[in-house]
């Protein structure tokens, strides 16, 4: 596709449950970034691909969070045992390697 | 570590009035520096960016910044503003090279442009 494509576009989960959130990144851009937003704030950093592995996954919270990008291209970000407070917009971005971000529209996820 | 300071979370302005937006950044190495855009409902778009080079930055829909080196400054600037500029602006900050190549962003500032 032309740009970055996140789906869903909206997600809503009780808490405890286990979530997915895809990221289809712009064709051969070989660097996949997640960040997460929350409600009045700027996106913050949680993991970051080069290619098929995680160069950088300092930003995940805790061990609930995971993500993987096994052919190089799409990635899912992974929420078990969901809590309230993951309640935010999660963001994908994609680039060619020190390339400008290009970002998705988001996927918002609301724990009930 | 990088960090972003916007310095107003809110900017309400009369259209075709000059608009600024400040950005101050914290880094123990060189950075790069990004304006980011968020309109309603939409993904963050870029705006412009200083790698290197000229310090006045020129982008997209009218808005330059100016990298300020001595001041740790990248102020984002637009002569006259439109209804259509309200949006989430973002300053962001990453290191040219090593792991942190991600982008560290400020809270944000939102700009209302009034009729």
């Amino acid at each position: 596709g032309a740009g970055v494509s996140q789906t869903p576009s909206n997600k809503v989960t009780e808490k405890g449950k286990y979530v997915e959130l895809r990221c289809d990144p712009i064709s051969g851009h070989t660097a996949l970034y997640w960040y997460r937003q929350s409600l009045g704030q700027g996106p913050e950093f949680l993991i970051y691909f080069q290619g098929t592995g995680a160069a950088d996954d300092s930003g995940l919270p805790n061990d609930r969070f995971f993500a993987v990008r096994p052919e190089g291209s799409v990635s899912t970000l992974k929420i078990q045992r969901t809590e309230r407070g993951d309640s935010a917009v999660y963001l994908c971005a994609s680039s060619l390697e020190l390339g400008e971000l290009f970002f998705g529209e988001g996927s918002r996820l609301t724990v009930l | 570590a990088q960090s972003v300071t916007q310095l107003d979370s809110q900017v309400p302005v009369f259209e075709e009035a000059p608009v600024e937006l400040r950005c101050n950044y914290s880094s123990s190495v060189s950075v790069y520096l990004f304006w980011y855009v968020q309109y309603p409902n939409q993904g963050l778009q870029l705006l412009l960016k200083y790698l290197s080079g000229s310090t006045l930055v020129k982008g997209i829909n009218g808005f330059e910044a100016e990298f300020n080196k001595s001041q740790t400054s990248f102020h984002l600037r637009k002569p006259s503003v439109h209804i259509s500029d309200t949006a989430e602006y973002f300053c962001a900050v990453s290191a040219p090279s090593g792991s942190a190549r991600q982008l560290t962003f400020g809270s944000g500032t939102q700009l209302t442009v009034l009729p």
